[in-house]
């Protein structure tokens, strides 16, 4: 009954592979995002996107390519993985674009890179 | 650019005692404030969040926020933790006509039993 899914919950690999973070929700929102929390707990936004259109990217490396086959995913595919990309990413969903709205977190995905 | 502060990063306190965590945004027009809370092991979740009318924001298990615009600020209060409150404690705001939230760095709450 998760309303928000990620998978997989831990990731380890070595510097310049290729991975991907999926990420489900079934809650019915049109808008869902991804947040990065580094090592010091800091989260910060990495993209979000309202009925599977992209509408922030904040100056994200190009490595990073979301994508969104319909509203209920967004996944998250990282290219030439580097040690600076260790860190915790979170999906999260809300209802859709209005700031009233509550975003909705998943469990996050922890990320080690070798 | 928008920011938000949260000077205390760690913070210890015995049960039953009060909290006050301390939350400060730079963003001169209209805000949207929040907090979640982050259990150990677990995902992030909203306590509480304050969009207009009464400044004084109830939230749920017994948090409370008060959002003084004069200060720029939307601290975070309980009259009396419980261990079961040990966390990592987020304030976020969302500025313009969409959403982006903006999080400050957390303060992580230490309870004794």
């Amino acid at each position: 009954d998760t309303a928000v899914s990620q998978t997989p919950k831990y990731l380890v690999t070595q510097m310049g592979n290729d991975k991907s973070i999926k990420c489900e929700q079934n809650l019915g929102h049109d808008t869902m995002y991804w947040y990065k929390q580094d090592s010091k707990k800091f989260l910060k936004i990495m993209f979000s996107y309202n009925n599977k259109e992209l509408i922030i990217n904040e100056t994200v490396p190009n490595r990073f390519s979301p994508k969104s086959p319909d509203k209920a995913h967004l996944n998250l595919h990282i290219n030439s993985l580097e040690l600076g990309d260790s860190a915790v990413y979170f999906c999260a969903s809300s209802q859709d674009l209005a700031v009233q709205e509550t975003q909705y977190f998943g469990p996050g995905t922890r990320l080690l890179v070798l | 650019a928008q920011s938000v502060s949260q000077h205390n990063h760690h913070v210890i306190l015995s049960e039953a005692a009060s909290l006050e965590l301390g939350c400060n945004y730079s963003y001169g027009g209209t805000v949207n404030l929040f907090w979640y809370v982050q259990y150990p092991g677990q995902h992030l979740q909203l306590l509480l969040k304050y969009f207009s009318g009464d400044p004084l924001v109830k939230g749920i298990k017994g948090f409370e926020a008060e959002f003084i615009k004069s200060k720029f600020s939307f601290n975070l209060r309980k009259p009396s933790v419980q261990w079961s409150d040990t966390a990592e404690y987020f304030c976020a705001v969302n500025v313009g006509g969409f959403q982006k939230l903006v999080f400050g760095t957390g303060t992580r709450l230490l309870v004794s039993p």
